[in-house]
């Protein structure tokens, strides 16, 4: 079965370091992949997207990578500060359709 | 510009009882999608519209249904609410190739 998998544990780190979180997905062949910011009590706000043919793309302090073979993309925020507490989504649009997947997400927060 | 606006934004239902929810969205984007969200399920899509006048089945459709009333609006329906369907619901909008924009979410329980 296709499945989209997250960082199931919380991730704790201190501020001024870089927060890596890891989306690994199965018997799916992604036309692109996106990550996305969701806050408690709103809904999901998109960051980055990532096609296929790409291997990283770069945003202010966010980093994504996407590795097609590893079938796996990393998703980092360097010098992480307070403010970028939140829950990290990931979504995948298959090469065979227009709808997105999501992982359940990775819960980071950032201690000062 | 309001984005994806989302009402009502609280609801509580008893078993058996009907209502829609309703989306908007002014960005002009072809394609409009309605997810729900569950602790430890993460965002699953129940159904979605690739433009005006189509809609399709997502992941859990069973129990809804959708009407896309114009480009800028696509609503949900719950026939006759259970308490499985207790959930957070997510309207979203995009283009092709694009992310998505989300409404703030209707906090729905089915008592």
């Amino acid at each position: 079965s296709q499945k989209i998998e997250q960082n199931s544990e919380a991730l704790n780190i201190q501020e001024g370091k870089t927060a890596t979180l890891t989306c690994n997905y199965t018997n799916y062949s992604p036309a692109y992949l996106q990550w996305y910011r969701q806050d408690p009590g709103r809904g999901p706000v998109f960051l980055l997207l990532i096609r296929e043919n790409e291997k990283e793309k770069r945003k202010e302090r966010l980093k994504v990578t996407f590795d097609t073979t590893l079938k796996q993309s990393l998703f980092h925020i360097t010098a992480s500060q307070p403010a970028d507490s939140a829950t990290y989504l990931c979504a995948l649009v298959p090469n065979t359709g227009n709808q997105f997947y999501f992982g359940t997400g990775t819960s980071l927060t950032v201690i000062p | 510009n309001a984005g994806v606006t989302q009402n009502p934004k609280f609801q509580v239902l008893k078993t058996g009882q009907s209502m829609t929810l309703q989306c908007a969205q002014d960005m002009n984007h072809n394609s409009m999608y309605w997810y729900r969200q569950d602790p430890g399920m993460g965002l699953r899509l129940i159904y979605y519209s690739a433009s005006e006048g189509t809609t399709d089945k997502g992941e859990v459709p069973n129990g809804y249904n959708v009407s896309r009333l114009n480009k800028r609006e696509f609503s949900l329906r719950l026939e006759s609410a259970a308490p499985s369907q207790t959930s957070v619901y997510f309207c979203a909008s995009s283009e092709v190739g694009s992310g998505y924009t989300f409404g703030s979410g209707t906090r729905l329980t089915v008592v």
